[in-house]
């Protein structure tokens, strides 16, 4: 089974309607992040949290919200979806004692705004 | 963070060695390269990482210029399953306790292994 595991893999939707993507990690890392994928670009970073406590804005958080409900699970969160949110979102994690400060990714979660 | 430039995209053939190069003038003394690839739409998978000395591990080398304004990453036997977006990065790393510093993924250079 994967480390990071979002859900759902793919998704297809309506302008307008509220989406919600989840992300649940193994590893037991306290950090945890939220990135966007757009095609033929690097990834931009939407929340991230250091903990159950601490969320904080990325580069590009408006129109989105998240929640971190336990250590283990981080869910974003497009209240009334637009068009140009479709995009490739990816979960990632991180260990605050790992100076390196590696990320670890999950599969991907697709989101399609008609 | 300090900005990188990577060149679009590059080819190899299979069993050569793929060397990527990433331009990184602005690195200032406290800051790591880092490379991570991303294979077709996947989640990206961490490579490397280096602040002045060549590295080794059993993924690739990391090759930094004595001024540390560039470096190249070194697959020594590039093989078809190394098809892939190369990203490098440089990031000051975090301290334990400190606030975030995010690494920053920029456009990368697609790797295309030939067979």
């Amino acid at each position: 089974d994967a480390d990071v595991t979002q859900t759902p893999r793919n998704r297809i939707t309506k302008t307008g309607k509220r989406i919600m993507l989840e992300c649940s990690q193994t590893k037991g890392h306290d950090r945890m992040y939220w990135y966007r994928q757009d095609p033929g670009l690097g990834l931009r970073l939407i929340y991230y949290s250091f903990d159950v406590k601490d969320i904080n804005k990325g580069e590009i958080s408006d129109g989105y919200s998240v929640s971190r409900q336990a250590q283990a699970k981080f869910s974003l969160s497009l209240e009334s979806a637009i068009p140009n949110q479709t995009a490739l979102y990816f979960c990632a994690t991180s260990d605050p004692w790992d100076r390196a400060g590696e990320l670890f990714f999950g599969e991907g979660s697709r989101l399609t705004v008609l | 963070d300090a900005k990188t430039t990577q060149p679009p995209s590059m080819d190899c053939a299979e069993g050569r060695a793929a060397n990527l190069p990433c331009n990184h003038s602005t690195i200032s003394g406290n800051e790591y390269v880092y490379w991570y690839r991303q294979i077709h739409s996947q989640g990206p998978q961490y490579i490397i990482h280096g602040l002045k000395n060549n590295e080794t591990n059993e993924m690739a080398s990391l090759i930094i210029t004595e001024d540390r304004k560039s470096s190249t990453l070194i697959l020594p036997h590039a093989t078809l399953r190394d098809t892939a977006v190369y990203y490098c990065i440089v990031r000051a790393n975090l301290p334990i306790s400190g606030s975030a510093r995010q690494l920053t993924f920029g456009s990368g250079t697609q790797l295309t292994v030939l067979p």
